[in-house]
């Protein structure tokens, strides 16, 4: 089956501080890549769609210039959470699927993100 | 707006033994997947199963088996011989034909029991 890779897998960082998380499709092309946020025990909270090229469509309530979306190729995505506060402590999962139906969505391992 | 609801937040199986968990969801489409997937402690989110709206016959895979009810919106996912490692969050989720966003039940821990 098709492979998504996240980068890192966990990062502590300092608060107000800038950290980037990669997601990458290692053997197939994704034409959309989903970013979703993930507390302890709750479900997946999706936060933005990304289409290889264009601006990330946001979720309600998320704040795009806290939370920056790249799609810049049809195998990279990238999450930087900007100035990041304790409150972003979370568990981040991308997604990524191809441009063909049924238009399957890939998981990658997840990036647990702690700010001090 | 379409909806995915899981009403049991909690369940425990003995090994061996077979376990249903509940989905419904809510929608106007005519086209659209339904899906369960499986979230082990280490998180990575894994899909059990697929089933397309327009496919009357359930879908299996192994031990895993759904039983979909269009009319009744209705989309349970059975797990026979329950194994130590089926232990999990079990998420139901919904997308539309034409739409590539998954709308997610809350989930239902599941845990199996030597």
């Amino acid at each position: 089956g098709a492979v998504v890779s996240q980068h890192p897998s966990w990062v502590i960082c300092k608060s107000g501080t800038s950290v980037k998380i990669e997601c990458r499709s290692l053997d197939f092309q994704a034409t959309t890549m989903f970013w979703y946020r993930q507390f302890p025990k709750q479900s997946l909270m999706l936060m933005a769609t990304s289409n290889e090229g264009s601006k990330a469509t946001y979720e309600q309530g998320v704040e795009k210039d806290k939370f920056l979306i790249n799609h810049a190729s049809l195998t990279l995505s990238t999450l930087t959470v900007t100035s990041a506060h304790p409150e972003d402590s979370s568990f981040y999962i991308c997604s990524a699927s191809g441009p063909f139906p049924p238009y399957e969505q890939y998981f990658g391992p997840g990036t647990r993100l702690t700010v001090t | 707006a379409q909806t995915v609801t899981q009403s049991q937040p909690e369940m425990s199986v003995q090994e061996a033994e077979t376990v249903t968990l509940s989905c419904t969801y809510d929608t106007s489409e005519n086209n659209y997947y339904l899906f369960w997937y499986k979230q082990p402690p280490s998180r990575q989110m894994i899909l059990v199963i697929r089933q397309e709206a327009y496919k009357q016959q359930n879908a299996t895979e192994n031990r895993f088996s759904v039983n979909f009810q269009k009319a009744a919106k209705s989309f349970s996912l059975k797990i026979s011989d329950s194994q130590l490692g089926d232990t999990a969050m079990y998420f139901c989720a919904f997308r539309a034909g034409n739409n590539r966003k998954l709308i997610w039940g809350l989930g239902t821990s599941l845990a199996v029991n030597p």
